[in-house]
């Protein structure tokens, strides 16, 4: 399995719910990460995960709250979202070599948010 | 903080012309650089990292140091070829991928 899959693929939530976002690989990589994607806009990176441990949060808001409970999965835990955080939310992983160099990120479809 | 700039929005060329598509950063250590590809309803993918000094689809980019460029080019355009690209960087040994803000490249028939 090459891919990295993401699920759902939409998912409209109102702002008081609590959802969660899923993302799955099963190459090997030590690293996983979020991004999130508004129209027509660029990827921005959310959080780092490297061997299962959270190495960067790029001063994301407390009501997104990752989980990575093991090297295969990682999770956004979302709660009272706005609707500002309506977007395209984007899981990558890559191989995580330590040592040197940086890899590769392999990205999934994707899930569409909106928040009402 | 690293920083990339794609100056050029939508970039649009005629089937077998040449293509380039600018990418300038600002980093102050040493970068890796990428570009990535996102075909129509297709997922975010690589399409060549600076390190790797290989063609790609018949794309190539070198990295400049002096001029801070990663300029991606293709000596004769496909209709194929059109996507929104984005340069990224990294800097060494980090996973904090900043990308530019992407170039819409449209190739006519």
């Amino acid at each position: 399995d090459t891919e990295v899959t993401q699920t759902p693929k939409h998912l409209v939530m109102g702002m008081t719910n609590k959802k969660s976002l899923k993302c799955e690989q099963h190459m090997g990589h030590r690293a996983m990460y979020w991004y999130k994607q508004k129209a027509k806009k660029p990827p921005e990176l959310m959080f780092v995960y490297s061997y299962e441990k959270l190495s960067i949060n790029e001063s994301v808001p407390s009501r997104f709250s990752p989980e990575c409970p093991n090297s295969s999965l990682l999770n956004l835990h979302l709660h009272a979202l706005q609707p500002e955080d309506s977007a395209l939310y984007l899981c990558a992983s890559s191989q995580s070599v330590r040592g040197g160099g940086t890899d590769t990120q392999y990205f999934g479809p994707g899930t569409r948010l909106t928040v009402l | 903080a690293q920083r990339v700039t794609q100056p050029e929005k939508l970039l649009s060329v005629f089937k077998g012309a040449p293509v380039e598509l600018k990418c300038n950063y600002s980093y102050s250590g040493s970068p890796e650089l990428f570009w990535y590809v996102q075909y129509s309803r297709q997922r975010l993918q690589l399409l060549l990292r600076h390190i790797s000094r290989e063609s790609i689809k018949g794309f190539t980019a070198d990295l400049n140091k002096g001029e801070t460029s990663f300029h991606l080019k293709k000596p004769f355009a496909q209709e194929e070829d059109s996507a929104m690209y984005y340069c990224a960087l990294s800097a060494y040994n980090n996973n904090d991928m900043r990308f530019g803000a992407g170039t819409r490249l449209t190739v006519k028939p």
